[in-house]
């Protein structure tokens, strides 16, 4: 079956520009997550929804930061007015709720902003 | 704060021999240590350990959980270059909301 896809894979973008990022998770998957690795570290956890429920957010770096997930299923993280920090590896990943911390990643997108 | 602490960060062996990757963690309600294999960008897991749950074997790998010295290690035997990845160890906490707290990964690199 399908897993989680995400989209665009790579994205090249100029400072102070907005950027949308969009997750496909797997069919089925009431959690979804939104994670940051940049160059060399670990996944740094951004926001977090289930269902229907109000969303963790408190990853969430700035108020640049925000995301939304449409129908419990897409989700979009948009960054506003992007900083040359901001340039990493963003991975979403999708699980059943009786097994969140069994996540599906999807491939990533990779931001560079110049 | 959460803190969750790899090493070491970076492992270079010939193919054959057998590595231990540690992890150790400093977190409030903890409920699970995870382990996933990342080789291009998409992690891949391979190993849940809980307080009833704390060895794990699969093949040439195996984990163990220690919880009184809150730590955990991963060993791969007769090592092959197939498994030249990072491992990155995570853990699962439960505050308000559920979610993994990663370590920065150990990148590992297996030579013919």
């Amino acid at each position: 079956g399908a897993g989680v896809s995400q989209s665009p894979s790579n994205k090249v973008t100029e400072k102070g520009k907005d950027v949308e990022l969009r997750c496909d998770p797997i069919s089925g998957h009431t959690a979804l997550y939104w994670y940051r690795q940049s160059l060399g570290q670990g996944l740094e956890f951004l926001i977090y929804f289930q269902g229907n429920s109000a969303p963790d957010k408190s990853g969430l770096p700035s108020d640049r930061f925000s995301a939304e997930r449409t129908g419990g299923s897409v989700s979009t993280l948009t960054i506003q007015r992007t900083q040359q920090e901001d340039s990493a590896v963003y991975l979403c990943a999708s699980s059943l709720f009786e097994t969140w911390e069994t996540q599906y990643f999807g491939p990533g997108t990779r931001l560079l902003v110049l | 704060e959460d803190k969750v602490v790899q090493s070491p960060l970076s492992l270079v062996v010939h193919e054959g021999d057998t590595v231990t990757l540690n992890c150790s963690y400093e977190v409030t309600n903890f409920r699970s240590l995870l382990w996933y294999k990342q080789e291009k960008k998409a992690p891949t897991f391979l190993f849940m350990l809980t307080s009833s749950g704390i060895e794990k074997k699969s093949g040439r790998l195996s984990s163990i959980l220690d919880k009184k010295e809150l730590s955990s290690i991963l060993n791969i035997t007769a090592t092959q270059t197939g498994d030249s990845a990072i491992y990155l160890c995570a853990v699962g906490i439960i505050q308000g909301a559920q979610k993994l707290v990663f370590g920065q990964g150990t990148r590992l690199t297996i030579n013919p």
